[in-house]
């Protein structure tokens, strides 16, 4: 079964700082990695996504994730925090040897402080 | 905008009744996913249409059930509701076949209270 874990319930930054969000997978095979944002009553909005190539992979809002599989990670990072980066992050993996479902993990709440 | 639309986006019922939640995909997008978002639970996969045939299936409770019509709208159907059952439902649509890299599209969501 897949699975991913996102072990921290929120992460606090300061406007400007760099900010890490952490994931770690479970999955046989290689996987497919996502990340995904949730505004406050919206839906999920998708930030981007590890296939295959390189393991810096550049999304959306310049958000960056890199790819780890020594260490089944997958971490969202981005250089420079804004306020308006304060939202719920979700990390998933899709499973290619069988459905095509996405598994999400528990969520983590990023809040910038200006 | 995604291009998924939900309907409706609030429903407020009392336990033991019946919903219907409605999607409609993206334009092209064959396949419809269900998930269902609670403060306890996370985001769970409930259950995947493709093309009108359920291709896979998650959590999803005897009580509740799905279709995709052949215009591929999606309804997910919830009868005998608990207050457990208070949650919101998204719907999320994907290209399958050559290209399908596996995202996918998120619609806003169908926030079910049950009193």
């Amino acid at each position: 079964a897949q699975s991913v874990a996102q072990p921290e319930d929120q992460v606090n930054v300061a406007e400007g700082n760099p900010l890490t969000v952490k994931c770690t997978y479970s999955v046989s095979g290689n996987p497919y990695l996502f990340w995904y944002v949730q505004y406050p009553n919206r839906g999920l909005q998708f930030l981007l996504k590890y296939i295959t190539g390189d393991n810096l992979v550049k999304g959306s809002y310049g958000f960056e994730a890199e790819f780890n599989k020594s260490q089944t990670s997958f971490h969202l990072k981005k250089p420079s925090a804004l306020v308006s980066d304060s939202a719920l992050y979700f990390c998933a993996v899709r499973d290619m040897a069988g459905r095509r479902a996405l598994t999400f993990g528990s969520g983590t709440r990023l809040q910038v402080q200006p | 905008d995604s291009g998924v639309t939900q309907t409706p986006k609030h429903l407020i019922t009392a336990t033991g009744q019946r919903v219907t939640l409605r999607c409609s995909p993206r334009s092209g997008d064959l396949s419809v996913y269900w998930y269902q978002q609670s403060l306890d639970q996370g985001l769970q996969f409930l259950i995947q249409y493709y093309n009108g045939e359920e291709r896979a299936k998650g959590n999803i409770l005897e009580r509740f059930s799905a279709q995709q019509f052949p215009d591929l709208h999606s309804e997910l159907n919830l009868s005998s509701l608990e207050l457990g059952d208070s949650a919101l439902y998204f719907c999320a649509s994907s290209v399958v076949g050559q290209g399908n890299t596996g995202e996918l599209f998120f619609g806003e969501g169908s926030r079910l209270t049950v009193l």
